[in-house]
Formats: structure tokens, C-alpha cells, sequence
């Protein structure tokens, strides 16, 4: 069973800057099967990245997955005013359970 | 455009039992794999159960595993989970989630959730 780990808890930024976020699992993801999903207080997630890199219909090019294996990152090149929610990785694929990590927060400093 | 509505959440008793329920539209809900994800107050998500388009597979999580039970009337475009035996540690808003595509687990559509509230 995959465990995913996210890091900074909380992100702390001024919009306009870039947002760097790290997921890691406890091994090795097949097929780079790793999403990202956007969370805003009160609503549903939605879907960002999927297959660490692809962006999910009407995902602005500002959003972006890159990693591989273990390691991945989601990076929001200038946070607009509604960036800041909170952010989850998860694993899915042939095996459940689907895993999410436990999020990373990104707030306005 | 897809659609998932979800009702039948509340406040119920511990040890009780609730049955949640998920109407599907504007796609085939016959072909796609459904899921239902919690998040309890203040936490993150957690993946519970999984149900395979045709509803002949279910998976579920190791927490709700014998006491949960996910099920779908694809005449109805209708997803249920009957939630049994429930403890405090279930309390959470529960959403239910519709896959991409044919890969499990990639889930692209969710609804807006309900709330259960487990409480004596």
C-alpha cells in the first residue's frame, strides 16, 4: 500500500510568486499514476494533474506536475487571487487503495 | 455537463445505521467506475470505496471495511453507500466522485458532498 507524504504543510505567499509543492511516496508510483486536486474551503475537489504532468481540461498553463517515481512536484508559476486553497496529491491506477496525501495549504503571506 | 448530486446525510446515532445516495447525469453512468471519498472536520480527503462500472468489483478502505457497503441501480444512474455500525470517527462530509476515464482511482468529476455527523 502506497503512502504519500506532502510537504510544506503550509505555504505562506504574496500573489504574483511561484508556488512549489512536493509529494512523495513510500514507493515507487507505476506509470507516474499520481494526481494533484485543488480543494477551496467549502467546495469539492478538483481535478489539476494527472499521469504527474497532464493537465485536466480547463487547468491554466500556470499549473504544472513534473516527477517521477517517488518524487513529484506541483508548481503554480504566478498564484492568482484564487490559487489559494489547499492541494493533494493521490495515487490511483490497478491498485486500491487510492491514497491521498494529507495536503499542503498554500495561503496568502 | 456531468452532474453528481449527493443526499441523505444528517445526523444519526452511534452504532446506527444511514444510507447515502449519488445521482449521476449528463454521461453514460453505466460505464464508469464510482467512488466515494470522506473528509471528517478540518482533515484531509480519504478514499473509502470504489464500485467497477457494472457494479460486479468493490473495493474498500481498511476503516470502513465490513461495516460499509457501496452499491449502484445504473437504471436509476443512482450510487448508494450504506454506512452501518457507525462510530464517531465517520463523521465527515462524504462526496461522491466519478472516474476519467477507465483508469481506477482518477477521479475527475466530484459532487459538493454531504454532510454525517455521528453523535449521541
Amino acid at each position: 500500500e502506497i503512502v504519500l507524504t506532502q510537504s510544506p504543510g503550509t505555504l505562506s505567499l504574496s500573489p504574483g510568486e511561484r508556488a512549489t509543492l512536493s509529494c512523495r511516496a513510500s514507493q515507487s508510483v507505476r506509470n507516474n499514476f499520481l494526481a494533484w486536486y485543488q480543494q477551496k474551503t467549502g467546495q469539492g475537489p478538483r481535478l489539476l494533474i494527472y499521469g504527474a504532468s497532464t493537465r485536466a481540461s480547463g487547468i491554466p498553463d500556470r499549473f504544472s506536475g513534473s516527477g517521477s517515481g517517488t518524487e513529484f512536484t506541483l508548481s503554480i508559476s504566478r498564484l492568482e487571487p484564487e490559487d489559494f486553497a489547499v492541494y493533494y496529491c493521490q495515487h490511483y491506477g490497478n491498485l486500491a487503495p487510492f491514497a491521498f496525501g494529507p495536503g499542503t495549504k498554500v495561503d496568502i503571506k | 455537463q456531468v452532474q453528481l448530486v449527493e443526499s441523505g446525510g444528517g445526523v444519526v446515532q452511534p452504532g446506527k445505521s444511514l444510507r447515502l445516495s449519488c445521482v449521476a447525469s449528463g454521461f453514460t453512468f453505466s460505464s464508469y467506475s464510482m467512488h466515494w471519498v470522506r473528509q471528517a472536520p478540518g482533515k484531509g480527503l480519504e478514499w473509502v470505496t470504489f464500485i467497477w462500472f457494472d457494479g460486479r468489483i468493490q473495493y474498500y478502505a481498511d476503516s470502513v471495511k465490513g461495516r460499509f457497503t457501496i452499491s449502484r441501480d445504473n437504471s436509476k444512474n443512482t450510487l448508494y453507500l450504506q454506512m452501518d455500525n457507525l462510530t464517531a470517527e465517520d463523521t465527515a462530509v462524504y462526496y461522491c466522485a466519478r472516474d476519467l476515464s477507465t483508469i481506477f482511482g482518477l477521479l475527475g468529476y466530484w459532487g459538493q458532498g454531504t454532510p454525517v455527523t455521528v453523535s449521541s
